[in-house]
């Protein structure tokens, strides 16, 4: 089955510290990866994603993510953080059939949180 | 361009009520969704739809109906609506034929409506 997990729950980090947001997949054939944030009482906004090519993706305020075939793994990272970074973040996975509308399998979101 | 739109954004309904949740998106995508957002669990798709007139179940589609009678809005309705069904609901859409695959893969999300049943 299909599945994606954010090991953590919550990340806390210092403002200006590097910051590292966790993401494994679980797909059969090649995955399409996507990183989303949501601020408070928001939708989802895009940050970034990895369809093929560079497994080193740059997206936006910042961000970039590492895919990781061998690992299966697809982790956020920022190498200075905001305390705007402040939010929650979902990992996404894009099932690979023809056909299929682009249904994305989320994880359970890992809640940012940057202190001054 | 206002993107996706969805309305209402905040409703309080009664066990056994019914009420239609809209989405409407002015990008040109073929492909629209629904999704629930519960705390812990991420988002669940309900339904998606490929094409005006077509529409399938995603993970969590029981106790919810869908139509997509025009490209640009896609409804969402609860004839009965239950406790369980209070979340956060998202619509979302994606791919422009126009567009090249790097692009349309991409889908954007609404704002959500917070539904409360009681």
């Amino acid at each position: 089955a299909q599945s994606v997990a954010q090991p953590e729950d919550q990340v806390n980090v210092a403002e200006g510290n590097p910051l590292t947001v966790k993401c494994t997949y679980s797909v059969s054939g090649n995955p399409y990866l996507f990183w989303y944030v949501q601020y408070p009482n928001r939708g989802l906004q895009f940050l970034l994603k990895y369809i093929t090519g560079d497994n080193l993706v740059k997206g936006s305020y910042g961000f970039e993510a590492e895919f990781n075939k061998s690992q299966t793994s697809f982790h956020l990272k920022k190498p200075s953080a905001l305390v705007s970074d402040s939010a929650l973040y979902f990992c996404a996975v894009r099932v690979p059939s023809y056909n299929q509308g682009g249904k994305l399998i989320f994880g359970q979101g890992t809640e940012l949180s940057v202190k001054p | 361009n206002a993107g996706v739109t969805q309305t209402p954004k905040f409703r309080v309904l009664k066990t056994g009520q019914s009420m239609t949740l809209l989405c409407a998106q002015d990008m040109n995508h073929e492909y629209m969704y629904w999704y629930r957002q519960d705390p812990g669990m991420g988002l669940r798709l309900i339904h998606y739809s490929v094409g005006e007139g077509t529409t399938a179940k995603g993970e969590v589609p029981d106790g919810y109906n869908v139509s997509r009678l025009k490209k640009q809005n896609f409804l969402l309705g609860l004839e009965s609506a239950a406790p369980s069904q209070t979340s956060v609901y998202f619509c979302a859409s994606s791919y422009d034929r126009g567009e090249s695959i790097r692009v349309a893969e991409t889908q954007y999300f609404g704002p959500g409506t917070r539904l409360l049943v009681l």
